[in-house]
């Protein structure tokens, strides 16, 4: 979805080095999310944020932080890679309506490899 | 936790309607059922989404039953680009809607 971009698309870095993933969004949604895909597995929660002073850790947080700079842009830093940590990740927004219901829009996906 | 269970695969041929199957035995009165479409190397994509009976847009169905304890979601005469892995999510607005499990791989023969 061409509202959610992700950037840089594509990284390579060494073990230990700090890494900052970003993702911005034009859809005006409070809610941001961080996942990460591993081969063949499904989506797995890192952090999500339902404003921007709302942060919550997902299932598998350790090894990472966020930052929700403003409503359109939510960061994932590693702030020292490991190469377990080579995975796809996707940003995602939502829309919470009223009715209770919550649709979320995905970003293209940074692929991260970790040396 | 509102726990689904799909297959882990199913193949088809184009043209065929495919039903596939998502047990949620401990959904809750306040839960939506999301199916969301994935493609290789790219973010899942929203399908359809219901609370009860059936849903119908234009790419799919949706049918829950009475007790709400399942769902299918229907795909009408697929083709090849249907191949990709569904997901199956419950929840309402809360972290609970924000656990995708493996999903099901369509894949779809000519």
């Amino acid at each position: 979805d061409a509202d959610v971009t992700q950037t840089p698309r594509n990284r390579i870095t060494k073990t230990g080095k700090r890494i900052m993933l970003e993702c911005s969004q034009t859809k005006g949604h409070d809610r941001m999310y961080w996942y990460r895909q591993d081969p063949g597995l499904g989506l797995r929660l890192i952090y999500y944020s339902f404003d921007v002073k709302d942060i919550n850790k997902g299932e598998i947080s350790d090894g990472y932080s966020v930052s929700r700079q403003a409503q359109a842009k939510f960061s994932l830093s590693l702030e020292s890679a490991i190469p377990n940590q080579t995975a796809l990740y996707f940003c995602a927004t939502s829309d919470f309506s009223e009715r209770g219901t919550d649709t979320q829009y995905f970003g293209p996906g940074t692929r991260l490899t970790v040396l | 936790l509102a726990k689904t269970t799909q297959p882990i695969s199913m193949d088809s041929y184009e043209g065929q309607e495919v039903n596939i199957t998502c047990s949620h035995n401990n959904i809750a009165t306040n839960d939506y059922i999301t199916w969301y479409q994935q493609f290789p190397s790219q973010g899942p994509r929203f399908i359809i989404q219901g609370y009860k009976t059936k849903v119908t847009n234009e790419v799919a169905s949706l049918f829950i039953p009475a007790d709400r304890k399942s769902s299918t979601l229907s795909l009408p005469r697929v083709s090849l680009s249907d191949t990709a892995v569904y997901y199956c999510l419950v929840g309402v607005g809360s972290a609970r809607q924000l656990t995708f499990g493996s999903g099901t791989q369509l894949t779809v023969l000519p």
